[in-house]
């Protein structure tokens, strides 16, 4: 077990409806790190977090937005969910960037 | 476009045959990492290799990357039904954060 905790663990929405993600860090670590996965593929980063600024983001449209707070714990909020954003989303937290990232299970959301 | 292709896509082997799991790009990589995913978990590192020609050995595994940091392989000895799962290959490339690979998926049947 890492440490990472996320919630909730499965989520159903609906096209057009907003959701938020959860993702507690691991202790000490001031760094979290967010990916889309889809079924059968490898996760594609979304954005990172270090000491609550938005530090990298890959290539998701404005829709997707986060959040880091004080304790280090990220939100992932995606407006206007289109059927394509169906995947599991997951969140690493490291030291710092470059340091190893350990991953929670992840949230399987399904957009219907 | 995906800068770390892997291949085999799928690989269903039967206990104790040998395997390995190519993960090639056009880029140069500070370092590249190799996970397993098992389902409905997030990925868990087996390791990483920072220097060009590495080899490590995690007991029937064994990783190597390439001379020029660009590729990467895996090769499981006597494969186990518990080493089932989805192989992802990771690297930085310019940056600290981690690109994934397209994965390779495991199926060891008894």
């Amino acid at each position: 077990e890492t440490g990472v905790t996320q919630s909730p663990t499965h989520l159903i929405k609906t096209r057009g409806q907003q959701v938020t993600l959860r993702c507690s860090s691991q202790s000490g670590h001031n760094t979290v790190s967010w990916y889309q996965q889809a079924l059968g593929q490898g996760p594609q980063f979304i954005f990172q977090y270090y000491r609550e600024e938005e530090n990298g983001r890959g290539n998701f449209p404005p829709r997707f937005s986060g959040l880091q707070f004080p304790n280090y714990s990220s939100e992932l909020n995606v407006n206007a969910l289109e059927l394509d954003d169906s995947a599991l989303y997951l969140c690493a937290s490291s030291l710092t960037g470059w340091n190893e990232a350990f991953f929670g299970q992840g949230t399987r959301l399904t957009v219907v | 476009t995906q800068l770390l292709e892997q291949s085999p896509q799928f690989l269903s082997i039967q206990e104790g045959e040998n395997l390995t799991v190519y993960c090639n790009s056009s880029s140069v990589f500070s370092s590249l990492q190799w996970y397993r995913q098992e389902p409905g978990e997030g990925p868990v590192l087996l390791v990483t290799v920072v220097t060009g020609g590495e080899v490590k050995k995690l007991k029937r595994l064994t990783f190597q990357f390439g001379d020029a940091r660009k590729d990467s392989s895996l090769h499981i000895t006597a494969a186990q039904t518990g080493d089932t799962g989805l192989y992802l290959c990771a690297g930085r490339h310019n940056t600290d954060k981690l690109i994934f690979g397209t994965g390779t998926r495991l199926q060891v049947f008894p």
